[in-house]
């Protein structure tokens, strides 16, 4: 079945390390999202990417960086410079023709990231 | 900064009723999309709206969709107890170009009662 993929589920980070969290899709999708979600939020886009290679900044990408170096493959890495880390973190994909949105993103089942 | 904002925040009916939740939005949008999120699991695309169109069903599920008033609303009839979850709407921007992302609300906790 495609579908897209976060792990791993539960994660936990101590002060000052760096963390990488995973994102894989088998839905051939172009596009690639990771979105923060703290308790009684919505989502806060992080970072975005079009097409392989290159991504975007969204409206809180302080303290995170991401690659995508894989049609595939979006991993998000929370460094030790974005202070208050703790929240659940969802990743999504959706397929695009020349800018587009067809339809509705698909999104993965989350990493809830706490540091201890 | 977020676009879309639900009301009510959180709604509680019965099994059975029919469940209405609202979204606004402040700029010009190419689409409205209402999502599903299940307590602690990713969220769930349940319709898509466009700009031109003004009502849209979906088995149980019916959005509207006013241009004119920057709001759409989400219509649950004959709810169920499987409803239980939040409810986000999220616009797609009316820019061109490659650079697409979604903006979602803060969302509406809606419970359903056996």
């Amino acid at each position: 079945d495609g579908g897209i993929t976060q792990s791993p589920k539960y994660l936990f980070r101590k002060e000052g390390q760096n963390v990488t969290l995973s994102c894989e899709q088998n839905l051939n999708h172009d596009a690639m999202y990771w979105y923060r979600q703290d308790p009684g939020q919505g989502l806060r886009l992080i970072y975005y990417s079009q097409i392989v290679n290159d991504f975007q900044k969204g409206d809180i990408a302080e303290g995170y960086s991401v690659s995508r170096e894989k049609k595939e493959s979006f991993p998000l890495t929370v460094t030790s410079a974005q202070k208050n880390p703790t929240a659940f973190y969802l990743c999504a994909s959706s397929p695009q023709s020349r800018g587009t949105l067809r339809n509705g993103y698909t999104f993965g089942s989350g990493t809830r990231l706490t540091v201890v | 900064s977020q676009q879309g904002e639900e009301d009510p925040q959180a709604l509680s009916i019965q099994e059975g009723e029919n469940a209405t939740m609202n979204c606004s939005y402040k700029t010009s949008i190419n689409n409205l999309q209402w999502y599903r999120q299940n307590s602690g699991r990713g969220l769930v695309h349940l319709i898509l709206i466009r700009s031109n169109e003004r009502e849209k069903h979906s088995g149980r599920l019916r959005v509207t969709l006013d241009t004119s008033k920057k709001s759409s609303s989400l219509l649950i009839t004959a709810s169920r107890a499987a409803d239980t979850a939040s409810y986000f709407c999220a616009t797609g921007p009316n820019s061109g170009g490659s650079n697409y992302k979604l903006t979602f609300g803060k969302g509406t906790l809606l419970t359903v009662n056996p």
